[in-house]
């Protein structure tokens, strides 16, 4: 079956910090991979999508790259901002992400600390 | 600003007593997902419909819940009777199918709070 493997959090860094959140996957096609966040209290939002090997999604200072040859799109961001304090998912999907539902990780708890 | 709504946002019920749970989708999308996030599972597909029919329930437990769409800008999840370990977040999304894999996206709701005593 599919399934997304994330790194286990709470993830705490300081301003301006370089961040990484680690996540790998298994998947019975060719799926696309996706990054969600979300803030206390809301639904998720889309931050990026890549839908090809070696694909970058990018967005908001956020990039991640479709690594095929080992199952792995990693989130990261040059320089952290307390606003980034939030959950983040990284999520799988079969087809495009509107035909099909979502293989969720366990999601990754990031503060960031002034 | 198209989005997704959900009502109720928070529900607090008995044991025993019946949930109904709404959905509107983005306006124009063909396909309306359910999910379902704990702390011990994390975030779950229920159910998903396309063009209002229901394409994949298999992660719905059968016997208490039921999901259905009345119409193009309505879809529901009922759960009867429910119980304490329902308790959860309840998220809807919307999609469109089409235009190929860098434009299809799924957006989500503000979720339904749940919590059955």
């Amino acid at each position: 079956g599919n399934s997304v493997t994330q790194m286990e959090g709470p993830v705490t860094l300081s301003e301006e910090a370089f961040l990484t959140i680690n996540c790998t996957y298994t998947a019975t096609g060719y799926p696309s991979l996706f990054w969600y966040v979300q803030y206390p209290g809301e639904g998720l939002q889309l931050l990026l999508k890549a839908t090809k090997a070696d694909d970058k999604g990018s967005n908001k200072g956020f990039e991640a790259t479709y690594r095929k040859e080992t199952t792995s799109f990693h989130l990261e961001k040059g320089s952290v901002q307390v606003s980034d304090s939030a959950v983040y998912f990284c999520a799988l999907s079969l087809t495009g992400g509107g035909a099909d539902g979502l293989t969720f990780g366990k999601g990754t708890h990031l503060i960031i600390q002034p | 600003d198209a989005r997704v709504t959900q009502t109720p946002r928070h529900k607090v019920t008995e044991m025993g007593q019946e949930v109904t749970m709404r959905c509107q989708p983005i306006l124009g999308h063909n396909t309306v997902f359910w999910y379902r996030q704990t702390m011990m599972q994390g975030l779950e597909l229920l159910a998903y419909f396309r063009n209002r029919a229901p394409l994949d329930d298999s992660g719905m437990p059968k016997d208490r819940f039921s999901a259905e769409m009345p119409d193009a800008t309505l879809a529901t999840l009922k759960i009867q009777p429910s119980e304490p370990r329902d308790s959860a977040v309840y998220f809807c999304a919307s999609g469109l199918v089409g235009g190929g894999r860098e434009q299809e996206t799924q957006y989500f709701g503000p979720g339904t709070r749940l919590l059955v005593l």
